[in-house]
């Protein structure tokens, strides 16, 4: 299957301090990627989508100035957030689809983040 | 939006038990996707269903499409099979995910 790796896979930062989360499709190019979210003992959320070469698209309820994402090359998504605050603390998770139609999902590890 | 329902919740077996969790989803998908949880946090890809039985070692999956259904089948279950169980759909061709709630499986020794 499809690898996707994410950095860091911990995080401790300071109240008002951004982080960067990066991912990566080590094994093919993903023009999408997507950004999710996970409070302890439920479910992820879908957070936004990452478009390679143009905006990310937010779903609804998510700050586009909190959470930035860039896409700039065919194999890296990054997802930084800005002026972090407790209640930012949680496991982010990303995701993309290898090219060839099935549309199947593969997830990388996760970066847990904990805001002081 | 489509609305994922898994069942049960929770779910402790001893080993050696088998078992089946189910998920419900409200509309036609293009993908349905089930994924075992790791205690680290890491998603394994189990099956990719959008329909039809597909088969891998001791876990099965079943999607009946018409019906709104998939059911995951776990047989002979390990101590490693312990974690939680997603079911994520795709509607509509935009790739995004939905996701059900989960099921937490405890396989004892």
């Amino acid at each position: 299957g499809a690898v996707v790796s994410q950095h860091p896979s911990r995080v401790i930062c300071k109240s008002g301090t951004s982080v960067k989360i990066e991912c990566r499709s080590l094994d093919f190019q993903a023009t999408t990627m997507f950004w999710y979210r996970q409070f302890p003992k439920k479910s992820l959320m879908l957070m936004a989508t990452s478009n390679e070469g143009s905006k990310a698209t937010y779903e609804q309820g998510v700050e586009k100035d909190k959470f930035l994402i860039n896409h700039a090359s065919l194999t890296l998504s990054t997802l930084t957030v800005t002026s972090a605050h407790p209640e930012d603390s949680s496991f982010y998770i990303c995701s993309a689809s290898p090219p060839g139609g099935s549309y199947e999902q593969y997830f990388g590890p996760g970066t847990r983040l904990t805001v002081t | 939006g489509i609305q994922v329902e898994q069942s049960p919740p929770d779910l402790i077996l001893q080993e050696g038990a088998n078992s089946t969790l189910r998920c419900n989803f409200s509309d036609s998908v293009n993908n349905l996707q089930w994924f075992h949880q790791n205690p680290w946090g890491q998603l394994i890809n189990l099956f990719y269903i959008p329909s039809g039985t597909k088969q891998n070692g001791r876990l099965s999956a079943t999607t009946v499409a018409t019906e709104r259904y998939s059911l995951l089948y776990i047989s002979s279950s390990q101590t490693t099979d312990s974690g939680v169980y997603f079911c994520a759909v795709e509607q509509g061709g935009s790739e995004k995910l939905v996701f059900g709630k989960g099921t937490k499986l405890t396989v004892n020794p």
